[in-house]
């Protein structure tokens, strides 16, 4: 088991460009998230999906804003038209639907997004 | 989710045992306590939960007043890698809808001091 994958690992971006980061969550893990982290706050829910329904968005999900999980494995997140405030750390989580599993999740080392 | 209070700051002798509080007042009958660090730019990582009883495993032990209104994160023996922001979490740990976020405050920055 390799962990929650997150590519890239810093992205640096012109103001009004597009970005797509992807997610790859521990295997057999059905339920994946993401959350943004700025500076000096915890991080911050994003989205969440069970297999490839997307179940719950956060107001913070602008239209700008878009998940998918096709197949119910990978994950990306795309921002349009990135603006200075979307600059931070994008964290991508993992976690199993059984009880034993505790309802933990498991977190990628995330995807700092620096807009210029 | 219940609200929670921790101290925005700690230190801690490396080798001497690190007690993180938390507050959580308005906690319901079905809401655990969990706990999370994160390391300087690394993603959050999981340490411990617990419902009444206290917890032990081999990263923690987690201690839960009887009222369940504040408990205290242990590191029985703290070294330089604890230095960490950690954060107390409660949540139901069911399996439904909106439980399944993780709302983080903004923890404790506990620095172990050589």
């Amino acid at each position: 088991d390799t962990g929650v994958s997150q590519n890239p690992r810093h992205k640096i971006t012109k103001r009004g460009q597009n970005v797509t980061f992807r997610c790859d969550p521990i295997s057999e893990h059905n339920r994946l998230y993401w959350y943004r982290q700025t500076l000096g706050q915890g991080p911050e829910f994003l989205t969440y999906f069970q297999n490839e329904a997307q179940l719950e968005k956060s107001r913070l999900l602008s239209d700008r804003f878009s998940a998918e999980r096709p197949k119910g494995s990978f994950s990306t997140l795309e921002i349009q038209r990135t603006e200075q405030g979307d600059s931070a750390m994008y964290l991508c989580a993992s976690s199993l639907t059984q009880p034993l599993a505790k309802n933990i999740q498991y977190f990628g080392a995330g995807t700092r997004l620096s807009v210029l | 989710d219940a609200k929670t209070t921790q101290p925005t700051s700690m230190d801690c002798a490396e080798g001497r045992a690190a007690n993180l509080p938390c507050n959580h007042s308005t906690i319901s009958g079905n809401e655990y306590v969990y706990w999370y660090r994160q390391i300087h730019s690394q993603g959050p990582q999981y340490i411990i939960h617990g419902l009444k009883n206290n917890e032990t495993n081999e990263m923690a032990s987690l201690i839960i007043t009887e009222d369940r209104k504040s408990s205290t994160l242990i590191l029985p023996h703290a070294t330089l890698r604890d230095t960490a922001v950690y954060y107390c979490i409660v949540r139901v740990r069911g399996d439904g809808g909106a439980t399944n976020k993780l709302i983080f405050g903004t923890g404790t920055l506990l620095a172990v001091q050589p």
